[in-house]
């Protein structure tokens, strides 16, 4: 089945503490992103990656990080997690760019205590 | 600034009826439109793209006012399942620059 993998679906932690959110798809899209969803703010894009060892700010990238060392996974790294990075994350990808259909993994919600 | 605005709703409509939404971009150079479903907390899902033409599917219709930067999207004959959040999504540029998503529009669907 066609799908974007996220992992984990929950996670609480605490200010400081360093954790990865984990981002796979088995389509052979070029294209993957993270997004991330606040009440009132809608959908914001953090990071994107158009290949293999090519990735770009979006409109939020502070305190985040983001690597494509292989096609399938595209990881999101909090090196220091600060309370207002508490969200709900997607990860999302297509085929090319963000100028076709988005296919969404089903959410991360994280809390930074 | 690039924005996409929307109504927020909440839209409360009965089965059956028609409801329409829409969804104003601040940059007349934009290059692609979509209309995204999410429901609560659940990942976005594409609806439909949205033409210069309009385009239809099935009980939806979009379309496109380039000359008034706004776009709609029309539901007939509503369900409750069309109960959701509905995000207009711009791309101001060609290529793969950010997509703009709006905040969406809560419709709720009632018996």
């Amino acid at each position: 089945e066609a799908q974007v993998t996220q992992n984990p679906r929950y996670l609480i932690t605490v200010t400081g503490k360093k954790l990865t959110v984990t981002c796979s798809q088995n389509m052979n899209h070029e294209y993957m992103s993270w997004y991330r969803q606040d009440p009132g703010l809608g959908l914001r894009q953090i990071y994107y990656s158009m290949n293999v060892e090519v990735t770009d700010k979006g409109d939020v990238p502070e305190g985040y990080k983001v690597s494509r060392k292989e096609k399938r996974n595209f990881p999101l790294i909090l090196e220091s997690p600060s309370p207002n990075q508490t969200s709900l994350y997607f990860c999302a990808s297509s085929l090319y760019g963000s100028s076709e259909k988005l296919f969404f993994g089903s959410g991360t919600q994280l809390s930074v205590l | 600034r690039k924005e996409v605005e929307q109504d927020p709703g909440p839209f409360n409509v009965p089965e059956g009826a028609t409801v329409a939404f829409n969804c104003t971009y601040s940059n007349s150079a934009s290059q692609s439109f979509f209309w995204y479903r999410q429901d609560c907390r659940k990942e976005p899902k594409l609806l439909m793209s949205v033409y210069s033409s309009g385009n239809e599917d099935g009980r939806f219709t979009a379309q496109l006012n380039r000359a008034s930067q706004y776009i709609s999207l029309l539901i007939r004959d509503s369900k409750l399942s069309d109960s959701a959040t509905y995000l207009c999504v711009v791309n101001y540029q060609s290529g793969n620059t950010p997509l703009v998503f709006g905040k969406g529009t809560r419709l709720s669907v009632i018996a």
